[in-house]
This record gives structure tokens, sequence and C-alpha cells, in this order.
């Protein structure tokens, strides 16, 4: 079965800084999909980024970057100039190709200090 | 497109009563999840339906959890005779078909239970 796991409860960050946030994920599968997701208090979850699997690109949206290792299951996401609106729960979730059901790690609390 | 709504925000209801959420998904989107998320954990699927089938139910839909999408709009998630364990947020999200390249699923901001 898949697993995505989140090793970092909370991690704080100094505004304008860059925090980096950890997520391992377990698969069999060769085409699957990873993404983080934001989830601020008491709001949406929404879309950060995205990566597919056969895509050794490392996926780039602004401020936000992702290191992804295959091979070593391995998918952090890189925010650079943090800002006060980036504190939120951040979920890191998988989704193999085809599929619908995505499963998601136990997500990281990120503060930014002003 | 006012993205995927879901009602009520907050329903506070006794051991024993039943309770039932809406989801109301994206126009345009055939395919509608819930999920639930306890505190501390992430979001863990329930079930999923493309158009009006429910096509899954996960093994933590008890029979106690009922859920429809009739005419392949809205959906409703009802619980019967609520249990303190089932305090926690139901979400709902909406997507197309996730075959294609980019798709993704877009989320309700949610419906918290807690049962006292």
């Amino acid at each position: 079965a898949q697993t995505v796991t989140q090793s970092q409860p909370e991690m704080s960050v100094q505004e304008a800084e860059t925090v980096t946030l950890s997520c391992t994920y377990d698969t069999s599968e060769s085409d699957y999909y990873l993404f983080w997701y934001k989830q601020p208090p008491s709001r949406q979850m929404i879309l950060v980024i995205r990566q597919e699997a056969y895509k050794q690109q490392n996926a780039t949206e602004n401020r936000f970057s992702v290191n992804f290792q295959k091979a070593a299951k391995s998918f952090s996401l890189k925010i650079s100039d943090s800002q006060l609106g980036d504190a939120a729960m951040y979920f890191c979730a998988y989704r193999r190709s085809g599929t619908y059901k995505y499963i998601f790690g136990t997500g990281t609390r990120l503060k930014v200090l002003a | 497109d006012t993205g995927v709504s879901q009602d009520p925000r907050h329903k506070i209801t006794k051991r024993g009563q039943n309770v039932t959420f809406r989801c109301d998904p994206i126009s345009e989107h055939n395919r509608l999840y819930w999920y639930r998320q306890t505190l501390g954990q992430g979001p863990e699927f329930l079930t999923y339906f493309q158009n009006e089938a429910q096509l899954e139910k996960s093994r933590l839909l008890s029979d106690r959890f009922s859920a429809e999408r009739p005419k392949g709009s809205f959906s409703t998630l009802e619980i019967q005779r609520t249990e303190q364990g089932d305090s926690a947020m139901y979400l709902c999200a909406s997507s197309l078909d996730p075959g294609y390249t980019g798709n993704t699923i877009y989320f309700g901001e949610g419906s918290w239970l807690t049962v006292v």
C-alpha cells in the first residue's frame, strides 16, 4: 500500500527567508503524481504545486519549488522569500496515475515570523 | 465559478442524532469526492462519485454513513446515529477526469462535525 510521510509536524521561518518542508512516500508504482497542498486556518485546501513522476525536471511555481528524488522517494517543498500569508498547514499527497484516490501525509504546520 | 461549496460549515450534534452535509461541486466537474480529516491528520478518502454513480467506498465508511449524488450534481453525506468518534471535518472535492495530465481536485472549505 502506498504511504506518505511528513516527519516535521511544525516548522518556523523568518519572513523573507527560505524554508524546506520534507515528504517521503512509498509506492511500487512508476507512474504517479505528487502534490503539495496548503490549508490555511479555517479555509479551503488549495494546490500549491504538482509533480509528475515521469518528469525529471523539478516543478516550480513562483516562490515554490520542489526537489523530487524519485529513486529516494523524496519530495520536498522549498518556499523562498517566505511571506506572512504562507503560514498554513502543508500536506504532501500522492496519486497513482489513472486513479482518483489521493493519499495524504499528516501535514506540517508552517509558522512565518515577522 | 464559485468553487466547491459545503453546508453547513459547522455542526454540533448530540450522540445518536443524524446529521447531513451537502456539497455543491464546481459546475462542470463530473467527479466528486468525500474525505474526512481529524485533528493532526491529513484527509482520508471516504467515497467517490463519477456523475451519479458511487464507484468506491472506503472501509472507513461504516453502515451508518451514506452518500448520494442524485442527477450527478450536488452530493449529500448522511451520518446516522452519530458517535463521538465521528467528530471530524468532512471535506468535499471535485474534479474533471483524473486521467488527464495536469488534472487536480478542488476542495471545499469543509464541514466541521462535533458530536457531544
